[in-house]
């Protein structure tokens, strides 16, 4: 168990559309998700913290009106990039961490998704 | 301040032994985690250490010293398939604990053979 599955695995969109990430846990509920983004080379950079039903929590520097972050169920939360830009496009990943005890130590990471924005 | 620091790039042979450091200085402390990440995918879990000591698992073993602000992942019988990023990455207490993890930069390893 503890699959994360992400929707869609790579979308090329225009410069000022909006695209919508998904990302559930499939065999697990999860509280808390976490969103990343990974840079080519670099290692992943934790833009926001996910929590079902509660606003989302911005690390410093992450617009929240542009990374727009719904976590409505306790197996998907959504990442919205608003009016993306080239300067956008990276790989983001979510994570998630499984409310049970047992598991709750890990996070368990989505196969990604690359965007690229023309 | 949060640092997390890794060596950039490593290389060894099939076959042999690498460890791989990682020193951290966060605010607050509440585990240290290695994953493995191969070009394109995300990042598959390989251990976790939150106490002093060594964690094995299979060719893999991990190591945490709190006071030192220092750990390592230690592979032992290298196989081509090892070639990987790794990082290594701190989990900080959130409110509400929600443990955040914050990365280091990654060590690209490459196995020759």
């Amino acid at each position: 168990g503890a699959v994360v599955s992400q929707h869609p695995s790579w979308v090329i969109c225009k410069s000022g559309t909006s695209v919508k990430i998904e990302c559930r846990s499939l065999d697990f509920q999860a509280t808390t998700m976490f969103w990343y983004r990974q840079f080519p080379k670099q290692s992943l950079m934790l833009m926001a913290t996910s929590n079902e039903g509660s606003k989302a929590t911005y690390e410093q520097g992450v617009e929240k009106d542009k990374f727009l972050i719904n976590h409505a169920s306790l197996t998907l939360s959504t990442l919205t990039v608003t009016s993306a830009h080239p300067e956008d496009s990276s790989f983001y990943i979510c994570s998630a961490k499984p409310t049970d005890r047992v598991r709750g130590n890990e996070q368990f990471f989505g196969p990604g998704t690359r965007l690229t924005v023309l | 301040g949060q640092n997390i620091d890794q060596p950039t790039e490593m290389t060894a042979t099939e076959g042999a032994i690498v460890q791989i450091n990682c020193t951290y200085q966060t605010s607050g402390f509440n585990g240290l985690f290695w994953y493995q990440q191969h070009a394109g995918e995300a990042p598959t879990f390989l251990s976790y250490n939150v106490l002093d000591g060594l964690e094995e698992k299979g060719r893999f073993s991990s190591f945490l010293s709190r006071s030192k602000g220092y750990s390592y992942l230690l592979l032992k019988e290298l196989q081509m398939k090892d070639s990987a990023s790794y990082l290594c990455a701190v989990r900080e207490l959130g409110s509400g604990n929600t443990g955040k993890l914050i990365f280091g930069q990654g060590t690209t390893l490459q196995v020759k053979p």
